[in-house]
């Protein structure tokens, strides 16, 4: 079946670093890949998609790029700010199986 | 923002007791999905409709049901609440199920089963 792990979190970091939230997956085809964002106590909201292999995804200065030949997804940003707190989920979805599959999450914290 | 409310935003309630959670969406789309978030977990996915009266299991289904008598609502019910079942609980909705295409997510319902 289709999996997503995702890096432990949580993260801390200082405003202006650059960030790295690791992604790999599992699937039986080809799927398209997500990066959530969940802001205290809201609910979650796209930040960024890819749906084929290479492709960039971005968004509020964040990207991301399916890698088909690691099956990774991995979502980067050059300068965090202390607004980027909140917890990033990785998912999934496939042809056959279009639910979405999460990975745990990462909270990240940045620190002014 | 998606039109999407979820009600309750906050329950308490006592183990053994029927719960029910609404969801309700103004944009009209056809999927509407029901989501728990523990920690750990991420988001798993409890139960979901394709359409009015039209509903199918997620991976966590045990011990919920749902219903869908009309477009815009969808219903959580916990017959019997029990411990396992305190969490967040997200509805989520999209137009169309296909890969590449995006859920939008309600505010949450925190439930805490005593």
């Amino acid at each position: 079946g289709n999996s997503v792990t995702q890096m432990e979190g949580p993260v801390t970091l200082s405003e202006e670093a650059f960030l790295t939230i690791n992604c790999t997956y599992t699937a039986t085809g080809y799927p398209s890949l997500f990066w959530y964002v969940q802001y205290p106590g809201e609910g979650l909201q796209l930040l960024l998609k890819a749906t084929k292999a290479d492709d960039k995804g971005g968004n509020k200065g964040f990207e991301a790029t399916y890698r088909k030949e690691t099956t990774s997804f991995h979502l980067e940003k050059g300068s965090v700010q202390v607004s980027d707190s909140a917890v990033y989920f990785c998912a999934l979805s496939d042809f056959g199986n279009e639910k979405l599959t999460f990975g745990t999450g990462t909270r990240l914290t940045i620190i002014p | 923002d998606a039109g999407i409310t979820q009600s309750p935003r906050h329950k308490v309630t006592e183990t053994g007791t029927p719960v029910t959670l609404r969801c309700h969406q103004t944009e009209n789309h056809r999927y509407m999905y029901w989501y728990r978030q523990d920690p750990g977990h991420g988001l798993r996915l409890i139960h979901y409709s394709y359409g009015v009266k039209d509903t199918d299991k997620g991976e966590v289904s045990d011990g919920y049901s749902v219903s869908r008598s009309k477009t815009e609502d969808f219903l959580l019910t916990l017959e019997s609440a029990t411990s396992s079942q305190t969490s967040v609980y997200f509805c989520a909705i999209s137009e169309t199920q296909g890969a590449g295409y995006e859920q939008y997510f309600g505010p949450g319902t925190r439930l805490t089963v005593t």
